[in-house]
């Protein structure tokens, strides 16, 4: 069973930095893209990254981009997103998933929330 | 970056009836959609990729239709437990989108 557990959400200060993590099991996770996914609260789903196999490949939403970074270790089994100049509209819960099918999103982790407020 | 549009924002319907789900392209997004469930407090569920293949487990009163611009997800008969949000998402181009929801509600 592919289980996906997400950490290090909290409260954080606008302008400052969060580094969330995601510890995958259940599944060969050098096989496999890995993602975030937010939704903010009554809201709908925003993709926020997604990284190749072996990492060399990352994508960003451009409401992220230059302010986020997704990395992995496959050594860990182990997906992170490190998030710097944070502000109020990041607020949201941050899913980590991943797909059998690149691109789709067929496994999600219950996800950690992050609060972005003075 | 491609919009999806997703139609009507609410559907109010009765359990036994039949749901019609729409989901808009802004460019083709050839048959690379999918369309998820979520209920609250819940992560969402895969139900349909590739526009018309259902995920795993998925029951068959689900089915998804469409490509290029326009989609479609039926469920032919709903149950009480299909009473959720329904957001479609494409995986044809980057930055990946989602459509901002269908909500399936009790009438």
């Amino acid at each position: 069973e592919v289980q996906l557990l997400e950490s290090g959400g909290g409260l954080v200060q606008p302008g400052g930095s969060l580094r969330l993590s995601c510890a995958a099991s259940g599944l060969t996770f050098s096989s496999y893209a890995m993602s975030w996914v937010r939704q903010a609260p009554e809201k709908g789903l925003e993709w926020v990254s997604t990284i190749g196999l072996s990492g060399g490949s990352t994508y960003y939403a451009d409401s992220v981009k230059g302010r986020f970074t997704i990395s992995r270790d496959n050594s860990k089994s182990t997906l992170y997103l490190q998030m710097n100049s944070l502000r109020a509209e990041d607020t949201a819960v941050y899913c980590c998933a991943v797909g059998a099918t690149a691109g789709y999103f067929g496994y999600w982790g219950q996800g950690t929330l992050v609060t972005v407020s003075s | 970056e491609i919009v999806l549009t997703q139609s009507p924002a609410t559907l109010s319907l009765s359990p036994g009836e039949r749901a019609t789900l729409s989901c808009r392209a802004s460019q083709s997004v050839s048959s690379y959609l999918a369309w998820y469930q979520q209920k609250p407090g819940q992560a969402p569920r895969l139900l349909i990729y590739d526009a018309s293949n259902r995920a795993t487990g998925i029951p068959a009163r689900f089915s998804g239709s469409g490509s290029g611009t326009d989609f479609t997800l039926t469920i032919s008969s709903l149950e009480s437990e299909d009473f959720a949000v329904y957001y479609c998402q494409q995986r044809s181009n980057w930055p990946r989108t989602f459509g901002g929801g269908t909500k399936v509600e009790i009438k």
